[in-house]
């Protein structure tokens, strides 16, 4: 079965300094990673996807397959990152975009 | 812009009393999906549909949730008895019928069962 962990449930960072959101993932086969964000009051959305290989909003994340890791990274966090972060895989082509989330990260960006 | 709409935003039910939840996905996506998300949790699948048919209900716990899409459009999700275990956010999804397309999010219904 799949898995996905996130090991931070809470990270607070200050504004302007790098951070990263640690995402491990457990799955035999070649799984879809995103990273979905849910800003306060808001609904849960697509950040990105491993296989557009973009950055949005800063962040960016590389899949290391040898680590089985997705991390979120973003060079200079601002305030308005502040969010509930999901890592998330999708097992295989059949699955559609039947999501396994992991459990988040709460991202607090200090002034 | 299109959303998945969802109602009721927030319910209050007591423990062995009946609960409906409704879902209206985006125009066009075929795929619905109901997640359950528990306080301090992440979202966990209970039902997955392309158009009227169940394709994942594997963890749809069918002693007491059911699930119904039967026009292929918008869905119900019900449980009957309620418990308190119950007590989560309940999340609808929609997305296209391809794989990694993006799962646009309702904003889901707060269940509180006492």
């Amino acid at each position: 079965a799949q898995r996905v962990t996130q090991p931070e449930k809470l990270l607070s960072v200050f504004k302007g300094a790098p951070v990263e959101l640690k995402c491990n993932y457990s799955y035999s086969g070649s799984p879809e990673l995103f990273w979905y964000v849910q800003y306060s009051r808001q609904r849960l959305q697509l950040l990105l996807r491993h296989i557009s290989r973009e950055s949005i909003k800063g962040f960016t994340a590389d899949l290391n397959k040898g680590e089985t890791s997705f991390h979120l990274k973003k060079p200079f966090a601002q305030e308005e990152d502040s969010a509930m972060y999901y890592c998330a895989l999708v097992r295989n082509r059949a699955s559609g975009s039947r999501l396994t989330f992991g459990e988040g990260t709460q991202l607090t960006v200090n002034p | 812009e299109a959303e998945v709409a969802q109602s009721p935003r927030y319910k209050i039910t007591e423990k062995s009393q009946a609960v409906a939840f409704w879902c209206d996905p985006i125009s066009g996506h075929a795929t619905l999906y109901w997640y359950r998300q528990i306080l301090g949790q992440g979202p966990e699948l209970l039902v997955q549909f392309q158009d009227e048919s169940v394709v994942d209900d594997s963890q749809l716990p069918k002693d007491r949730f059911s699930a119904e899409r039967l026009k292929g459009v918008d869905s119900t999700l019900k449980i009957q008895p309620a418990e308190l275990g119950d007590s989560a956010m309940y999340l609808c999804a929609s997305s296209l019928p391809v794989m990694n397309t993006e799962a646009f999010f309702g904003q889901g219904t707060r269940l509180t069962v006492v």
